[in-house]
């Protein structure tokens, strides 16, 4: 089963709001990625995490939280927001964090803030 | 840090056609992956490549790794095969080591 999952699929928020995205997998990979798409662009890489520990953080501002409960769940805490940061985010595991490992994405949460 | 090219930029076909997309990096490579995204966002995985020849069913790819290229082949393409390819390699950019994406080619299949 190559499947990551991601809920929700969509979310509207205001700038006040806290929410959360989730991102899921159950494939054993010990590598776990956030990324940010706009539209239009490619995908950039906001955050790694290898073995439940945050590796790598692409200067992504404090509004954006992320968090490992487990092996399996990736969550991504969102905190007053501003409307550039309206995008597709998306998550992705692999084997292990680095070289010759291939990442998997899940489906993207749309996330438009007003 | 890595660089990573695709061209053609956009490209529109008629349904049957056969098409080439390239993906050039200036660095050498462990890891290099081809996707297509779909209408809805979704990124699909084609080809983990890193080096050599793989096909699977109307596509294949080829890696040149000494020469820092690869080669998407999409034959008998169908509408379905519409949407966004991306080729991304494992490199580094900005101090990380990441995977790195090319801007992708947009591929318009036409009935």
């Amino acid at each position: 089963d190559t499947e990551v999952t991601q809920t929700p699929k969509h979310l509207v928020m205001g700038m006040t709001n806290k929410k959360s995205l989730k991102c899921e997998q159950h494939m054993g990979h010990r590598a776990m990625y956030w990324y940010k798409q706009k539209a239009k662009k490619p995908p950039e890489l906001m955050f790694v995490y290898s073995y439940e520990k945050l590796s790598i953080n692409e200067s992504v501002p404090s509004r954006f939280s992320p968090e490992c409960p487990n092996s399996s769940l990736l969550n991504l805490h969102l905190h007053a927001l501003q409307p550039e940061d309206s995008a597709l985010y998306l998550c992705a595991s692999s084997p292990l964090a680095g070289v010759n490992n291939e990442q998997f994405f899940g489906p993207g949460t749309r996330l438009t803030v007003l | 840090g890595i660089q990573v090219e695709q061209s053609p930029p956009d490209l529109i076909l008629q349904e049957g056609a056969n098409s080439t997309l390239r993906c050039n990096f200036s660095d050498s490579v462990n890891n290099l992956q081809w996707f297509h995204q779909n209408p809805w966002g979704q990124l699909i995985n084609l080809f983990y490549i890193p080096s050599g020849t793989k096909q699977n069913g109307r596509l294949s790819a080829t890696t040149v790794a000494t020469e820092r290229y690869s080669l998407l082949y999409i034959s008998s393409s169908q509408t379905t095969d519409s949407g966004v390819y991306f080729c991304a390699v494992e490199g580094i950019q900005g101090g990380s080591e990441k995977l790195v994406f090319g801007k992708g080619t947009k591929l318009t299949v036409n009935p």
